[in-house]
This record gives C-alpha cells, structure tokens and sequence, in this order.
C-alpha cells in the first residue's frame, strides 16, 4: 500500500528561526513528489520534485528529493508568522495510468511573533 | 477563471439526503481530481478524469459515491444517502496535463447530521 509519512506533525517556532520538514514515501511507479501549504483553504501549490539532488527554491522556501532514501525535506529559513500553516507532502503515484496523490498527513507550522 | 472554484462553500444535510458537490475547474485544464479531507488528516483520492472519461474512481468509498463530467469542464460530485462518516471537506483539483502539478479549490465542507 501507497504511504506517506510526514515529520514533524506539528511544530511550534519563533519569528526568524529556521525549520526543516520532512516526507518519507514507500510508493509503487513513483512520478514526483509535491509540497503544498494549506492554512484555511485550498492547498496551495509550492514545489513539484521529480530528479534527485536538485534544490527548488522560492524566497525563503526551498526543498530537495533523494529518491534512493525515499525523502525529501522542506526548508523554510528566516520563518514569519505568515508561515504559520499545515504543510503538505504528497507523492504522485502513477500506476494504471492515474495521476493520483498519495497525501501524508501533514505538518502544522506555527510561527510565533 | 483564475483558479478552480468549488459550491457550495459549506452544505449541512441530514442523515440520508442526497447533495451534490460542483466543482469548476481552472479553463483549459484536461484532468480533474476529487479528494476527500477528514479533520487532522491528508487529503485522500477518490476520483480522476481526464476530460470526460472517469479513468480511475479507485478511491470512491461507497456506491453511493458518484462522479461525472459530462462535458470535460465542470465535475460533480454526488453522495447518495448520506451518513454521519461522509462528513469532511471534498476538494476539488485540477491539472493543465497528465503529471502537472495539481491546483485545488477551495472545498466543499459537508456536515452530515
């Protein structure tokens, strides 16, 4: 069966701190991996990973996959309360031709001021 | 539009009512999703189509559970004879292409009473 596992499940933090995030996988036709921020709403969208070793980066969120150890990380650095937010980690498992994600259950992020 | 909308916004319907859950995607996206979102957790797949065809409903957890998108735009959701475990929020997603990243809307949030 398809898992993700995501860790921390919650993370308390100060203004400017930085924060790692972690997602492990064990899934079947890997395709990518995605992170996703989701406060009240709709996950929003912010990276998708498909090669090993390569930094994606935007502002002061960045992540990174190894696809031989099963993981990718999400670093946010000089964190704001802005940040503060359930973080989610989802991996794109392509078998029969699906495009379905596989979800892990999340991260939640406070940034306190 | 700008991003993928979903209505209602909120729906409360008592044990055994039928509802229909309508999700708009983003113009031009060919693939569509719905995922089902219990309190503290991950969403979780229960449906694809790529344009009109339903090609995976693997994830639709009764036969009560039913999917279409006549059209190749807009997608219902429709959950036959509620009950009190249906409740959640059911978010919609939609992608430009196979293996794109998934945009999501908002979300229906259901309350079965």
């Amino acid at each position: 069966e398809d898992k993700v596992v995501q860790s921390p499940l919650s993370l308390v933090v100060h203004e400017g701190d930085t924060v790692t995030l972690n997602c492990s996988y064990e899934v079947t036709n890997f395709r990518s991996l995605l992170w996703y921020k989701q406060e009240k709403k709709a996950p929003t969208f912010l990276f998708m990973l498909t090669s090993s070793g390569i930094e994606k980066k935007s502002g002061r969120l960045s992540s990174i996959l190894d696809k031989k150890e099963l993981f990718s990380i999400l670093n946010i650095t000089a964190t704001q309360t802005g940040d503060s937010a359930i973080y989610l980690c989802a991996v794109e498992a392509g078998q029969g031709g699906s495009e379905k994600l596989v979800f892990g259950k999340g991260t939640k992020l406070t940034v306190n001021p | 539009g700008a991003g993928v909308s979903q209505s209602p916004r909120y729906k409360v319907a008592k044990r055994g009512q039928d509802v229909a859950l309508r999700c708009d995607p983003i113009s031009g996206h060919v693939s569509l999703f719905w995922y089902q979102q219990a309190l503290g957790q991950g969403p979780e797949f229960l449906t694809y189509f790529q344009n009109e065809a339903q090609l995976d409903k693997s994830g639709l957890p009764s036969d009560r559970f039913f999917a279409e998108r006549p059209e190749g735009s807009v997608s219902t959701l429709k959950i036959q004879r509620t009950q009190q475990e249906d409740s959640a929020v059911y978010l919609c997603a939609s992608s430009l292409w196979a293996f794109y990243e998934q945009y999501f809307g908002p979300g229906t949030r259901l309350t079965v009473t």
